[in-house]
C-alpha cells in the first residue's frame, strides 16, 4: 500500500534552517510528481512546492520562493524540502503528497502524516 | 492569483443531506477535487475530477459542478462525517479553498 512518511520537523529559531524528508513506498516513486503542502495551526491548507518526475522542474509558492528548495532522490524513493531563513509564519504541519498528474485536476491522492515545524525564539 | 471560495461552516442533522460549495472564476473549465480532514489527521481525497470517487469512499459522497461553482454533497450524513472539507483545483499549481467545517448535530 502507498505510504508517505515525513520526518525532520522540530523547533527552530527565526532565521534557522531545517531539512524535511519524505520516504515513499508502495508505488513507483519516479512515476509521480510530488508536492509539499503545509497547514498552520488552526488554518487551512497551503500549497508550498512541487517537483517533476526527474526533478528538473520545480515551482514554489510566492511566500517561500528563495528560501525553500524542493528536491528528490528517485533511487532512494525520497522527497526533501530544505527550508532556510525560517520565519514565525512558517510554523505549520508540513505534509508531503503524491500529485497525480495522470488525472485531470492533478489531485493529491496520497498524503503523509505530516511533520511539525515550529519557529520561535 | 486564483482564489477558491468556500463557506467557513455548514451544519447538518444526522441523516440529512449536507452541501458544501466551492466557487472560483471559470471553475467550470478546471477539474475539482475534494478532501476530508478530521481533527489530528491528514487530508483524505474523497472526490476527484469533479465527481469521481476513489475506491473505498462511501457512495454517500458525491460531487458536481455547474458554472463557476462546485458542490460536494453528502447524502445521509453520519456523525463520523464531521470534518473540515477542502476543495482543490489546479491553476499552474495545486490550489485549495479555505475549507469548510462541517458540523453534524
Amino acid at each position: 500500500q502507498v505510504q508517505l512518511v515525513e520526518s525532520g520537523g522540530g523547533l527552530v529559531k527565526p532565521g534557522g534552517s531545517l531539512r524535511l524528508s519524505c520516504a515513499a513506498s508502495g508505488f513507483t516513486f519516479s512515476d509521480y510528481y510530488m508536492t509539499w503542502i503545509r497547514q498552520a495551526p488552526g488554518k487551512g491548507l497551503e500549497w508550498v512546492s512541487y517537483i517533476s518526475l526527474s526533478g528538473n522542474y520545480t515551482d514554489y509558492a510566492a511566500s517561500v520562493k528563495g528560501r525553500f528548495t524542493i528536491s528528490r532522490d528517485n533511487a532512494k524513493n525520497s522527497l526533501y524540502l530544505q527550508i532556510n531563513s525560517l520565519r514565525a509564519e512558517d510554523t505549520a504541519i508540513y505534509y508531503c503528497g503524491r500529485e497525480n498528474i495522470g488525472v485531470t485536476g492533478r489531485p493529491v491522492d496520497y498524503w503523509g502524516q505530516g511533520t511539525l515545524v515550529a519557529v520561535s525564539s | 492569483s486564483y482564489d477558491l471560495n468556500q463557506p467557513p461552516s455548514v451544519s447538518v442533522s444526522p441523516g440529512q443531506t449536507a452541501t458544501i460549495t466551492c466557487s472560483g472564476d471559470k471553475l467550470g473549465n478546471k477539474y475539482v477535487s475534494w478532501y476530508q480532514q478530521k481533527p489530528g489527521q491528514s487530508p483524505f481525497l474523497v472526490i476527484y475530477q469533479d465527481n469521481r470517487r476513489p475506491s473505498g469512499v462511501p457512495e454517500r459522497f458525491s460531487g458536481s459542478i455547474s458554472g463557476n461553482t462546485a458542490t460536494l454533497t453528502i447524502s445521509g450524513t453520519q456523525v463520523t462525517d464531521e470534518a473540515a472539507y477542502y476543495c482543490q483545483a489546479w491553476d499552474s499549481h495545486v490550489l485549495f479553498g479555505g475549507g469548510t467545517k462541517l458540523t453534524v448535530l
